[in-house]
């Protein structure tokens, strides 16, 4: 079975802190994505990464980076955490044409 | 801009009590329909992709089919595990990664 992982199920931070959000998948994915989820809002694309140091913006990048050192590794960065980025996240990865598989999801906190 | 609208948000169903959800797309051609399920507080769980109008794909009681418009997600005899929220989601042909484009879900409860 695939295996998508993220580091952290819940975190609380402040205001103006940066945050590292980390996924690893252990099924050799080429692609891997970072989703943010709001009531009435949906899953919304962030940041996705089709290689290792590759990356390209989703719908909605601002405020936030990533970065993809390993092909199994792939992290989201909150330079400066708003509570406007109080969200769940989740990091999903896919084969190239195959069905795409999610995290268990990170419900980040900003106070 | 691809989109996709679920409906009915909602959907109270009695254990037995069989119904459809509805996930109606407009896409730039359609690479993949893709249907998950999310229990709360946890990531979306995969459960089926359709690729082409007249597909079906089948899981215990869920069954998923697919028009050029529109699929469905139809739970037979629902039990009070079955109850989740829904998402359908689309793929483009002109995306080759696997962006996918999320619909707002159905919620559905089945009570005992």
């Amino acid at each position: 079975d695939v295996k998508v992982t993220q580091s952290s199920r819940y975190l609380v931070k402040r205001t103006g802190e940066k945050v590292f959000l980390e996924c690893v998948q252990d099924m050799d994915h080429e692609n891997m994505f970072w989703y943010r989820q709001d009531p009435g809002l949906g899953l919304r694309l962030i940041y996705f990464s089709y290689d290792v140091k590759m990356k390209e913006k989703g719908d909605i990048p601002e405020g936030y980076s990533v970065s993809r050192e390993k092909k199994e590794r792939f992290s989201l960065i909150l330079e400066s955490a708003s509570t406007n980025q109080t969200s769940m996240y989740l990091c999903a990865s896919n084969l190239k044409g195959q069905s795409t598989f999610f995290g268990q999801g990170t419900r980040l906190t900003v106070v | 801009e691809d989109q996709v609208t679920q409906s009915p948000e909602a959907l109270r169903l009695q254990e037995g009590e069989s119904s459809s959800l509805n996930c109606s797309y407009t896409v730039s051609g359609l690479r993949g329909l893709f249907w998950y399920r999310q229990d709360p507080g946890k990531g979306p769980e995969f459960l089926f992709t359709l690729y082409s109008a007249g597909e079906e794909k089948e899981k215990e009681r869920l069954k998923a089919t697919l028009t050029k418009k529109e699929s469905f997600l139809h739970i037979t005899a629902p039990k009070p595990e079955d109850s989740a929220t829904y998402l359908c989601a689309v793929q483009g042909r002109t995306d080759s990664w696997g962006k996918l484009q999320f619909g707002a879900g159905t919620q559905v409860v089945v009570t005992p």
